[in-house]
């Protein structure tokens, strides 16, 4: 099946610093990635759609410049938390989708942020 | 009115009882239909993916789609204590953007 990765798995870092988290998938090239936030017993919050080669898409109410996503190439996006303070702490889930004619999403298993 | 609602449950049941997951949905172009687990701070893991109407069985697991009523459905035979998770509904019309249920928390008592 298909995997994706994401390192790392979780991080702990200072308010004011960024932060790198990245997204791989190691079995298949990905167009498109997604990169969702959970909070706790709640649901995935779709961020951005990442697409390889362009910009990446936003949602309503994400900010572009706190929340940089890069998909530079068809194995690799990697999201950037930058001046993270505590109310970015959260749980970040990317997904691959698939190229398979459906586009079935394979999901990270996700970074657990934590900004003291 | 969501695009898709599940309700988050919490659902207990005993080992070994069928388990009948439920999602509804009010746009009549979604034609992707996904179910996906998650464990406790792990990120969701496609269990069942289905095109348009009707059903699909995978060992214990079985999916089913009803367009006409614009409803989907997860059943799980035998359930263990290991099935117990949150479970996610997925669905798109394109496969480009997907709209997610807000997961019903399953508990499998043994």
């Amino acid at each position: 099946g298909a995997v994706v990765s994401q390192h790392p798995s979780r991080v702990i870092c200072k308010s004011g610093t960024s932060v790198k988290i990245e997204c791989r998938s190691l079995d298949f090239q990905a167009t498109t990635m997604f990169w969702y936030r959970q909070f706790p017993k709640q649901s995935l919050m779709l961020m951005a759609t990442s697409n390889e080669g362009s910009k990446a898409t936003y949602e309503q109410g994400v900010e572009k410049d706190k929340f940089l996503i890069n998909h530079a190439s068809l194995t690799l996006s990697t999201l950037t938390v930058t001046s993270a303070h505590p109310e970015d702490s959260s749980f970040y889930i990317c997904s691959a989708r698939a190229p398979s004619g459906g586009g079935e999403q394979y999901f990270g298993p996700g970074t657990r942020l934590t900004v003291t | 009115q969501k695009e898709v609602e599940q309700d988050p449950g919490p659902l207990s049941v005993p080992e070994g009882a069928i388990v009948s997951l439920n999602c509804t949905y009010s746009n009549s172009a979604f034609q992707y239909f996904m179910w996906y687990r998650q464990y406790s701070r792990k990120g969701p893991e496609l269990l069942m993916y289905t095109y348009s109407s009707g059903n699909k069985e995978d060992g214990r697991f079985t999916a089913q789609v009803d367009k006409s009523s614009k409803y989907i459905s997860l059943f799980i035979r035998d359930s263990q204590p290991s099935d117990s998770a949150t479970y996610l509904c997925a669905m798109s019309a394109n496969g480009n953007q997907f709209y997610f249920g807000t997961g019903t928390s399953l508990t499998v008592i043994p």
